[in-house]
């Protein structure tokens, strides 16, 4: 899978617009971008993916860059519950079952 | 929406002893299963993957007669940790594909914390 860069940490005000960004200048016409996020001691949880169309979920939305080579993930409107370390992750959907490979993500801190 | 059942989530055991970790899709198909480990202030690291009814496959550096995993139906994979150290403290977490398709979310067990003594 292509690597994905993304900051290592972000903060946000409470009920205020996060927007995560995520370069992947390597994508393949194949890769889905996905998004994932880890709350503290937890297990990580899907947040949305797309391969190229914006997406909407009642989560969050996915903005695809029209070359595809970066996304931004955007919470409208933050909450202290969305603390959390953001991955963004390529998989291609050709490669069958391969695993996530998770880089150091975006530590997404909220304050009240 | 599709659950992943891990357990325990917290295990606390002494040194030496075998600790096995379970994990169950409980509404669908998991063709393969992925374990992971994760050490405090860092990211997830695959262990191994596997797929039912055949071995696992380990990453390097991970030890199999260790760490051993069983993946008998595709509803349920083990992770039996032998003869843990202290150094096997970690946070596993198992990740369950879907037998729909490599494109779609795939679903996670909520973790087990794991303190060797």
């Amino acid at each position: 899978d292509a690597k994905t860069t993304q900051p290592n940490s972000m903060e946000s005000n409470e009920e205020e617009p996060v927007h995560l960004p995520c370069n992947h200048s390597t994508i393949s016409g194949t890769d889905y971008i996905h998004w994932y996020r880890q709350l503290p001691s937890q297990g990580p949880e899907y947040v949305i993916h797309g391969l190229t169309s914006n997406v909407n979920n009642r989560m969050a939305s996915l903005a695809i860059a029209e070359d595809r080579k970066s996304s931004t993930l955007i919470l409208h409107r933050a909450t202290l519950r969305d603390a959390a370390v953001y991955y963004c992750i390529l998989r291609d959907w050709w490669s069958g079952n391969t695993p996530l490979v998770f880089g150091k993500g975006t530590r997404l801190s909220v304050i009240a | 929406g599709a659950v992943v059942s891990q357990h325990p989530s917290w295990v606390i055991c002494k040194s030496g002893t075998s600790v096995k970790i379970e994990c169950r899709s409980l509404d669908f198909q998991a063709t393969t299963m992925f374990w992971y480990r994760q050490f405090p202030k860092q990211s997830l690291m695959l262990m191994a993957t596997s797929n039912e009814g055949s071995k696992a496959t380990y990453e390097q550096g991970v030890e199999k007669d260790k760490f051993l995993i069983n993946h008998a139906s595709l509803t349920l994979s083990t992770l039996t940790v032998t003869s843990a150290h202290p150094e096997d403290s970690s946070f596993y977490i198992c990740i369950s594909q879907p037998m729909t398709g490599s494109n779609s979310p795939l679903h996670f067990g909520n973790g087990t914390r794991l303190t060797v003594t």
